[in-house]
């Protein structure tokens, strides 16, 4: 199984400031053939199923604000919030989908400060 | 805009066998694959297996053994099954569109193994 280990666990950020939460797969999730990472990010906000952020390490999901970003390749990867909002407070999650069974990372929790 | 609905049972006993329905509205059930994840309280997340509208499954090896996944393109549904429950198989269970990626999901269901 590829493992996805997420970091900080936790992080308190200032409003409008950004925030950086990180990924790491235990092993590659980029498809040679394609040049695509099997690599989804996810926000979820208390009593709510997950929604889906980002695709391919870096596609922002239709009507997702564009201060949300996602960057890497291979192992490594990052979700970036440019300018944290009040509504961003949630608990985010990374997942690959580059091999059977798809694991999630354990969750970053996000908080105003 | 494609809504999904999980239903049935909140409570199972166990050793017995837990039974949920995944409806989806706006839109045909057909030409996606779909999904079901769980959540355990306060925990995260676990994906139980996919379905293609073919029929064609597949299962986490973790659950395999217990795991029946499902569909019936006539009522725009799909359904998991999962065997021989235990008080671990607490979770809220999600059912999603499965593109690789999950998106959209339902709401959730909390399911609890208890006597």
């Amino acid at each position: 199984d590829i493992v996805m280990t997420q970091s900080p666990d936790s992080l308190a950020v200032s409003l409008g400031e950004r925030a950086t939460i990180n990924c790491k797969s235990s092993q590659s999730v980029l498809f040679g053939s394609n040049r695509r990472n099997y690599l989804g990010w996810y926000q979820q906000k208390p009593g709510q199923p997950p929604k889906l952020l980002i695709y391919w390490a870096s596609t922002r999901e239709s009507g997702v604000p564009d201060r949300f970003s996602g960057s890497g390749s291979g192992t490594d990867f990052t979700l970036t919030i440019s300018s944290l909002q009040a509504e961003d407070v949630a608990v985010y999650y990374c997942q690959q989908y580059y091999s059977t069974p798809y694991t999630f990372g354990q969750g970053t929790k996000l908080e105003i400060k | 805009q494609v809504q999904l609905q999980e239903s049935g049972p909140g409570l199972v006993k166990p050793s017995e066998t837990l039974s949920l329905t995944c409806t989806v509205s706006g839109g045909s059930i057909s030409s996606y694959s779909w999904s079901w994840i769980r959540q355990p309280p306060g925990k995260g997340l676990e994906w139980i297996g996919y379905i293609y509208d073919s029929g064609s499954t597949n299962y986490n090896p973790s659950l395999k053994s217990r795991v029946t996944i499902s569909i019936d393109t006539s009522k725009n549904q799909f359904s998991l099954k999962l065997s021989s429950v235990t008080a671990a198989d607490t979770a809220v269970y999600y059912c999603a569109r499965w593109d690789g990626y999950f998106q959209p999901w339902g709401q959730g269901t909390l399911v609890t193994v208890s006597s």
